[in-house]
């Protein structure tokens, strides 16, 4: 069964706008991923937040984590017409396993 | 560097037909295997993963089945087809803080 929720689950922004998306879970957790799909290909992995760290950065994206709440943010600042994708939170539970979200469709327009 | 081959990248096969989908890992020696399937517009179902050579472990009853022959070859396969089956399939390694997808075969049971 899927444990991470993503919402919303389609964002259309303009060029330069920042996009947030959220994830939620419902169980406990050692860390949390989030990765990119574009069209018709596979996942690349983009950041990876740990059940102890309640920020993190990379480049462009900001990712948050309320473990309370059991709910993460990813951010894209300054989002380009190349953010087009579908983004996936996935957590890990410790079991060998990712349990991945039904994700959330990103759309740039120039 | 860490590769994954898929093959082939899309499928059409009838109804009753057989399967044999095909995952092959370059750059790490017993690496954790995974199979997802993805149907349209939604996550990724984890459908088997695999620790070792010969160990699998199913997540979900279907009509598939998987195999490990060799360290870094992950076969996925099916007797006959049903319509259900039709969906993006993803072979993925587990890294050390990221999972590793290939490329993804489309399948489309007719």
């Amino acid at each position: 069964s899927q444990q991470g929720e993503e919402d919303p689950q389609a964002l259309s922004i303009q060029e330069g706008e920042n996009a947030t998306m959220n994830c939620s879970y419902k169980t406990s957790i050692n860390n949390l991923q989030w990765y990119r799909q574009n069209s018709g290909r596979g996942l690349v992995h983009l950041i990876l937040i740990r059940s102890n760290e309640r920020e993190k950065h990379s480049g462009r994206l900001r990712v948050t984590l309320d473990t309370s709440k059991k709910s993460s943010s990813l951010l894209i600042t300054a989002s380009r017409a190349a953010d087009t994708a579908s983004y996936f939170c996935a957590t890990d539970l410790g079991d060998y396993k990712l349990s991945f979200g039904a994700g959330t469709t990103v759309t740039v327009r120039a | 560097s860490q590769t994954i081959h898929q093959w082939p990248a899309t499928l059409v096969q009838p109804v009753g037909s057989p399967l044999s989908l095909e995952c092959t890992v370059e750059g790490t020696s017993n690496p954790n295997l995974y199979w997802y399937r993805q149907a349209a517009g939604r996550g990724l179902q984890l459908l088997f993963y695999s620790v070792g050579i010969g160990q699998i472990s199913s997540e979900v009853p279907q009509n598939l089945s998987a195999s490990r022959p060799q360290d870094r070859q992950f076969i996925l396969s099916s007797k006959k087809l049903l319509l259900s089956d039709s969906g993006f399939y993803l072979c993925a390694r587990q890294g050390i803080t990221e999972a590793f997808f290939g490329q993804g075969t489309r399948l489309t049971v007719v």
